[in-house]
């Protein structure tokens, strides 16, 4: 079983509408929470970072961490077709320090 | 501020080269990861490194991989002896600190034709 699992997609939504992305891990000393976007054959880009449970807001952005159930998710509120993207969750613990543990991605696609 | 400088950004190397992959990372960060990308994966970790220290390398593969971060310079990734299954990209990130907000650069993507 992997340590973070993330539904690979793709998905496909039009624009202005609202995107959940979620991700699911196995280990509970997971305590610090990214996303990451990535643009196709570019590196990703840090877009949310949160510590232990709770919600954290930028912009269109919302990060929401669960740890009593093992599950984060990022949404997106007003979707652009400039969100087209892979969305990358990472995670790491206290002990890991920086060796971040990645999902595989999701494949997002909005259409005008 | 310039971000994360990967270079060079594509490399082909035949079966038997050696590659260098060098990374200068954002400036004030002393941190240094390398990670590895194969097609249709996720990004998979490879070793950790401050100036002139190996922290973490139990990513590395244990032959023909080497990493180094020296007191001048960049972070160089050393492949030796590359084969066709080296063949992805690979990136290079920074942080100022060891927890998360891990600054990414672009990427070197590797082929071994």
């Amino acid at each position: 079983q992997k340590e973070v699992e993330q539904d690979p997609g793709p998905l496909s939504v039009p624009e202005g509408a609202i995107v959940s992305l979620n991700c699911t891990y196995s280990n509970s000393a997971f305590q610090y929470f990214m996303w990451y976007r990535q643009y196709s054959r570019k590196g990703p880009e840090l877009l949310m970072y949160t510590y232990s449970s709770g919600n954290k807001e930028d912009g269109r952005f919302t990060a929401q961490v669960d740890k009593s159930s093992k599950y984060i998710s990022l949404f997106i509120r007003d979707s652009q077709p400039s969100d087209s993207a892979t969305y990358l969750c990472a995670m790491t613990s206290q002990t890991s320090g920086s060796r971040l543990t990645f999902g595989e991605g999701t494949q997002l696609t909005v259409n005008p | 501020n310039a971000g994360v400088m990967q270079n060079p950004r594509h490399l082909v190397r035949r079966r038997g080269q050696e590659a260098r992959l060098r990374c200068s990372p954002m400036k004030g960060h002393s941190h240094v990861y390398w990670y590895r990308q194969l097609p249709e994966e996720g990004l998979k970790f490879m070793v950790y490194l401050q100036k002139e220290n190996i922290i973490d390398e139990s990513g590395m593969p244990k032959e023909r991989f080497s990493a180094e971060f020296p007191k001048e310079g960049p972070s160089i990734l050393r492949i030796q002896q590359v084969v066709r299954g080296d063949s992805a990209a690979y990136f290079c990130a920074s942080s100022p600190g060891n927890l998360g907000q891990a600054f990414f650069g672009q990427g070197t993507r590797l082929t071994v034709v």
